[in-house]
Formats: C-alpha cells, structure tokens, sequence
C-alpha cells in the first residue's frame, strides 16, 4: 500500500498563475483533507471532504478549491497563484472523522 | 471555531530525561485529541491519542494526560532519546468532526 501520495513534491509560480495539486489514498478512507504549514502556524485546515461527493471549508480557504473526484482523490486548486499562499501543502486522510490522520509527504509551493 | 495553544515552542533536554509539551483548548464539546511528530523534512504521523472518557493513555515511553475541566492535555516523554528530536504537535476535534484545529509545534530537541 502507497498509503497518501501527492504531486507534484515541488513547484514554483509566478503570481496569478494557476495549478492543481493532486492527492490519492489507496486505504479507501472515507475522509480526506487539505492543510498548508507555514512555520510558527502549524497545520492549518484549509477545505476537507467528509465522503465522496461532499466538501467543506476550513479555517482558511480563501484562494483555493478543491474537488473529491472519487473516493480516492482529492485535488487542490489555486486559481491565481498570489505570494501569501508560499507553503508546504499536505494532503491527509482518515477512515472518518475524529479518527487518526494519514498524512501524505507534501508539496513546498513557492509563488515568486 | 476551537482554539488551541501549545507551549513551549522550543524545548531541548538531555538524553535519558523527561519532556512534557502542554496544549490548551477552547471549545469544551471537543473530545478527541492526538499528538503528530514530525520529523525535519517529513510528513507528520500520529503517536498517541486520547478521547474525553478518559484521563490518561499511556504507550511505552510515551504519554498523555486531558484535564476536561481545566480545558488542557499534556504530552509526557521519559527516557528521551535522540530519535525523540523533532516537531510535536497537538490537536483537537469533536469526536466525529473532520475540523482538526491544531497548535502551533513544539520543537524538541533531545543533547545526547
């Protein structure tokens, strides 16, 4: 089992570009979410999806979408790239919610 | 939204003593609580959890006590060794919740 993958593992953009982050668990978890570190911040909780075909904010989801394409993936997508969203992305999934996390390795996103 | 404040946010100690990170909460209805570490680089992964229908867990050299009344829980590290050194976070959720709300990382640091 791969358990939680993300790609890409880096990328660069330039301010107002746009990109998808793409996260897939092979654990058939029922939820998945999306977090950004940003140091002294700790994990902050950006959109989640508690069962294929629903999804809710976060504490920060200004800039962002997602889409739960299956009950496997859950994408991640800023529109227009801007400086403040500089971050180490984590994708995670749990077998439901108020249970143990599985985290995926991450993306280190830089917006010039 | 729940509030979560974790201190100290740097701790070094000698190998072989005890460490103790604290976390406080703010919504009295959340009732579950894990610990992540991790380690530099790394994604973060779960070491020990407790529900609000009890007061302490304990896991080898790893432990953590919740205070409901007092709105706090604590992390306990004896015997710490090397390999203890990284980040540690806390935690809380409602019990079924998928909205984790996490501190802010302690960074532990064990001197051989």
């Amino acid at each position: 089992n791969a358990g939680v993958t993300q790609t890409p593992k880096f990328q660069v953009l330039k301010t107002g570009q746009s990109m998808t982050l793409q996260c897939a668990q092979d654990m058939n978890h029922n939820s998945m979410y999306w977090y950004r570190q940003d140091p002294g911040m700790g994990l902050r909780l950006i959109y989640y999806s508690a069962s294929e075909g629903t999804t809710d904010k976060g504490e920060v989801p200004n800039g962002y979408n997602v889409s739960r394409l299956n009950k496997r993936e859950f994408s991640l997508r800023l529109e227009s790239a801007a400086p403040s969203q500089t971050s180490v992305y984590f994708c995670a999934s749990s077998e439901d919610g108020g249970r143990e996390q599985f985290f995926g390795p991450g993306t280190r996103l830089t917006v010039l | 939204g729940e509030n979560v404040e974790q201190h100290p946010s740097t701790l070094s100690v000698q190998e072989g003593d005890s460490a103790v990170i604290k976390c406080t909460y703010s919504d009295s209805a959340s009732n579950y609580f894990p610990w992540y570490k991790q380690e530099l680089g790394k994604r973060p992964q779960l070491i020990i959890d407790i529900r609000s229908n009890v007061g302490e867990k304990k896991d080898q050299r790893i432990a953590v006590t919740l205070n409901k009344t007092a709105k706090h829980f604590s992390l306990h590290i004896t015997e710490t060794q090397p390999e203890d050194s990284a980040v540690y976070f806390c935690a809380a959720t409602l019990g079924t919740g998928n909205q984790f709300y996490f501190g802010t990382g302690t960074s532990l640091t064990v001197i051989p």
